[in-house]
This record gives C-alpha cells, structure tokens and sequence, in this order.
C-alpha cells in the first residue's frame, strides 16, 4: 500500500529557529505538494514540483522559507527563521494528473 | 469571489439520512473536480472524482456535475457517523488544485 511519508510528525521550536520538513512522495508521483493547513486559512498552496522542478512557489513567504526536491525520492521543506505565525499543519501531497494523496503531515509549533 | 466556494457549514444530518454538500467554481475551463474527506486530526484523502456532467456513483456517495452552472455535489446516502469529517471539494486548473474551505458534516445517532 503505498504511501507518502512526511517527517517529522510533529516538532516544537522556538521562534528564530531553523525548520526542516521532509516528504517522500509515492513512487512513480511526478508531482509534489506542500501545503499549509491553519483554523483560519484552510488548506494553502505553498509550492509545486513536477518531476523535480519547482513550477510554482508564489504562496510560500520567500524571505524565509524555501522548497526543494534533490531527488524523485525526497521533498523539503525549510524554514528559516521560524516564526510563530508559522504554526500550521504542513502536508506533502504527490500525484499523478490532477489526483493528489497526502502524507499525514508536520505539526509544526513554533513558540 | 473565491475561486471555489462551498456551501457553509457546519452541516448536521440524522443517521440514514442523505447529506448534500455542495461546491462551485469560478473556472469555466476546469474539466475535472474532486472531493476529499479529512478527518479531525487526519489528512485528506480522496474519496470521488467527476470528469463529465450528470451523476457518479461510488457505493453510499454520489458526486453530480453540472458544467454549465459550475456546480458540483456530493450527496452522502444512508450516513453514518463515521461519515463525519470536513469535506473538501477541490478543482484543478493548470497541473495544481484550488481547494475549497470544506464543508464539516456531523451525522448523530
């Protein structure tokens, strides 16, 4: 049963912190996701990668964070520093098309 | 207006009764919709996918689309409690998805 994995499950920083969230998409996926899931603003676009290559990163707050993909077999996801408005649920998402199956996610808490 | 709206909830139903969740877009180019079923404390996970109007049916859960009036459904018959979780309607334009804010749908005994 193949599955996206994201690590890790939750993390608690402080605030100036650096952040590192990591995902594996499905084999085979040649797109990737990361979202951002708050209370307030529902689930957000952060950025895309097709077969490796960032197609879109406008939702992502430039300054401090940045996505990555190194190989088809990882995904990243940085922050730098953390802030606590940063506090969110972070998924991964991969697919195939226009279908997407999400990883469990990050709790990020950033203090 | 957003790009894709959902009707506001949060929608409560009897157990055995049919629960509508409704979704609209702005999109008229979009040619395929999803829906995604979250529960509290999980991640989404996709349940029903429509690519031409009229209706499609996957067990208990009924997805309907109606291109010309941008609106897609998903009707829940028979609900269960278990059906309960926030139910995402999401459109993709341009190889990513705009997701709605979700609908929560409670089913008591």
């Amino acid at each position: 049963d193949a599955r996206v994995t994201q690590t890790p499950r939750h993390k608690v920083t402080e605030m100036g912190q650096e952040v590192t969230m990591r995902c594996q998409p499905i084999l085979g996926h040649n797109t990737v996701f990361w979202y951002r899931q708050t209370m307030m603003q529902g689930l957000e676009l952060l950025a895309y990668f097709r077969n490796r290559a960032p197609l879109d990163d406008s939702g992502m707050p430039k300054d401090r964070f940045s996505a990555e993909m190194p190989d088809a077999t990882l995904a990243t996801l940085k922050i730098q520093p953390s802030e606590p408005r940063d506090s969110a649920v972070y998924f991964c998402a991969s697919g195939l098309s226009d279908t997407q199956y999400f990883g469990p996610g990050t709790r990020l808490t950033v203090l | 207006q957003k790009e894709v709206e959902q009707n506001s909830g949060p929608l409560s139903v009897p157990e055995g009764a049919i629960a509508s969740l409704n979704c609209t877009y702005s999109d008229r180019v979009s040619q395929s919709f999803f829906w995604y079923r979250q529960y509290s404390g999980k991640s989404p996970e996709l349940i029903m996918s429509i690519y031409s109007n009229g209706d499609k049916e996957d067990g208990r859960f009924t997805a309907q689309l109606n291109k010309a009036s941008q609106y897609v459904s998903l009707l829940i018959r028979d609900s269960q409690p278990s059906d309960s979780a926030t139910y995402l309607c999401a459109v993709p334009n341009a190889g990513k998805s705009t997701f709605g804010d979700g609908t929560t749908l409670t089913v008591k005994p």
